[in-house]
């Protein structure tokens, strides 16, 4: 049963500090896309990679957020320095070139 | 600009009880209708995708239709498992496989 995962699934931390999230799509899988999801604004795109190159991370707030891919099998997300208003629950999802979206469990990072 | 609204924000409704989740999308040359159900803390799962107008699919108590303008997803006799929050998303021609989301509708079946 072939599943994203992220890591870790929970996270706490304090404001300043770095957050590293991880995430390993769906063998096969060449498209990966982070989201945000929060009560207020739902689910907002981060930024996605196709073939491991990004193609698009204007949603990112690009001073303290980054994303990579250093191989196939692992997309992470960065900030740095963290801030309380990042506390949110952080999704990955892997898709087949323009295919279905699949979604991992989470991250939920609370920022103090 | 391309949009998608789903409505109601919350339902509640006794088991066994059928209805309806609306959602109405603005998007011109619509590549797909993706449907994805969330339940509370976990990642959203794959439903359905509705590619042009008429089309209809369905799983278990659930049916999903397309028009030009909106998606219905159709709950017939529907079960206290089947409570979650369902999410409507479009994929557009020129959006380079992103999806616009709508802000979900909460479901809630009381036994």
């Amino acid at each position: 049963d072939a599943r994203v995962t992220q890591t870790p699934r929970h996270k706490v931390t304090e404001m300043g500090q770095e957050v590293t999230m991880r995430c390993q799509p769906i063998l096969g899988h060449n498209t990966v896309f982070w989201y945000r999801q929060t009560m207020m604004q739902g689910l907002e795109l981060l930024a996605y990679f196709r073939n491991r190159a990004p193609l698009d991370d204007s949603g990112m707030p690009k001073d303290r957020f980054s994303a990579e891919m250093p191989d196939a099998t692992l997309a992470t997300l960065k900030i740095q320095p963290s801030e309380p208003r990042d506390s949110a629950v952080y999704f990955c999802a892997s898709a087949r070139s323009g295919d279905t979206q699949y979604f991992g469990p989470g991250t939920r990072l609370t920022v103090l | 600009e391309d949009q998608v609204t789903q409505s109601p924000e919350a339902l509640r409704l006794q088991e066994g009880e059928s209805s309806s989740l609306n959602c109405s999308y603005t998007v011109s040359g619509l590549r797909g209708l993706f449907w994805y159900r969330q339940d509370p803390g976990k990642g959203p799962e794959f439903l359905f995708t509705l590619y042009s107008a008429g089309e209809e699919k369905e799983k278990e108590r659930l049916k999903a239709t397309l028009t030009k303008k909106e998606s219905f997803l159709h709950i017939t006799a529907p079960k206290p498992e089947d409570s979650a929050t369902y999410l409507c998303a479009v994929q557009g021609p020129n959006s380079n496989y992103q999806l616009i989301w709508g802000a979900g509708t909460k479901l809630i079946i009381k036994p």
